[in-house]
């Protein structure tokens, strides 16, 4: 079974800065990756997805691949107070289904 | 598309009532997953169907929680007897290929369930 880890946090920072939030997997045979955003009380939406070693962009949310160190990570620049919501590392298994990571809390202070 | 659609959004029972919860899939999905959320163990898989074939159920806790679904626009959560312990929210999802790159599965809004 293969095992998603994220910092649970609270992760937090100030308005107008870079936010970091980092997940490893235990299994080097993952394809495909996804970062989803979840506020509180509302289900999980889908950020963005990562196949390909190396940065993805889109606006203000980049996500970075490492599949030698088994890493992904997604940084938000110029965060907001809106942008505060947990957030979820996903992979997928075996083409079957997705393993969710427990998702790191982030607050971003006005 | 109306997207995912779940119901009841709440439902408060008390233990050992039966309780059934509803999923409708985006048309044309054909993979349709159920999750369970709670703050101690996140989101947990519970079950998921191909084609209205469930392939992998060894998330469902015990004997108490059973899954149909008995057309590809349908699907339903059951548990009898229902349990203190048993609420949580519980998310249903559906996707058109699951583990194909890129593709995603979206998320209804939820039930959130109250067991007294």
């Amino acid at each position: 079974q293969k095992e998603v880890e994220q910092n649970s946090g609270p992760l937090s920072v100030p308005e107008g800065a870079i936010a970091s939030l980092n997940c490893t997997y235990s299994d080097r045979g993952s394809q495909s990756f996804f970062w989803y955003r979840q506020y509180s009380g509302k289900s999980p939406e889908l950020i963005m997805f990562i196949y390909s070693n190396g940065d993805k962009e889109d606006g203000r949310f980049t996500a970075q691949l490492n599949k030698a160190s088994q890493y992904v990570s997604l940084l938000i620049r110029d965060s907001q107070p809106s942008d505060s919501a947990t957030y979820l590392c996903a992979l997928d298994n075996y083409g079957q289904n997705f393993v969710f990571g427990p998702g790191t809390r982030l607050s971003v202070l006005p | 598309d109306a997207g995912v659609i779940q119901s009841p959004r709440h439902e408060v029972t008390e233990m050992g009532q039966e309780v059934t919860l509803r999923c409708k899939p985006i048309s044309g999905h054909d993979y349709l997953f159920w999750y369970r959320q709670t703050m101690m163990r996140g989101l947990e898989l519970l079950i998921y169907f191909n084609n209205n074939v469930p392939i992998d159920d060894s998330g469902m806790p015990e004997d108490r929680f059973s899954a149909k679904m008995p057309n590809a626009s349908f699907s339903t959560l059951k548990i009898q007897p229902s349990e203190p312990r048993d609420s949580a929210v519980y998310f249903c999802a559906s996707s058109r290929l699951a583990g194909a790159v890129g593709e995603t599965q979206y998320f209804g809004p939820g039930t959130r369930l109250l067991v007294l």
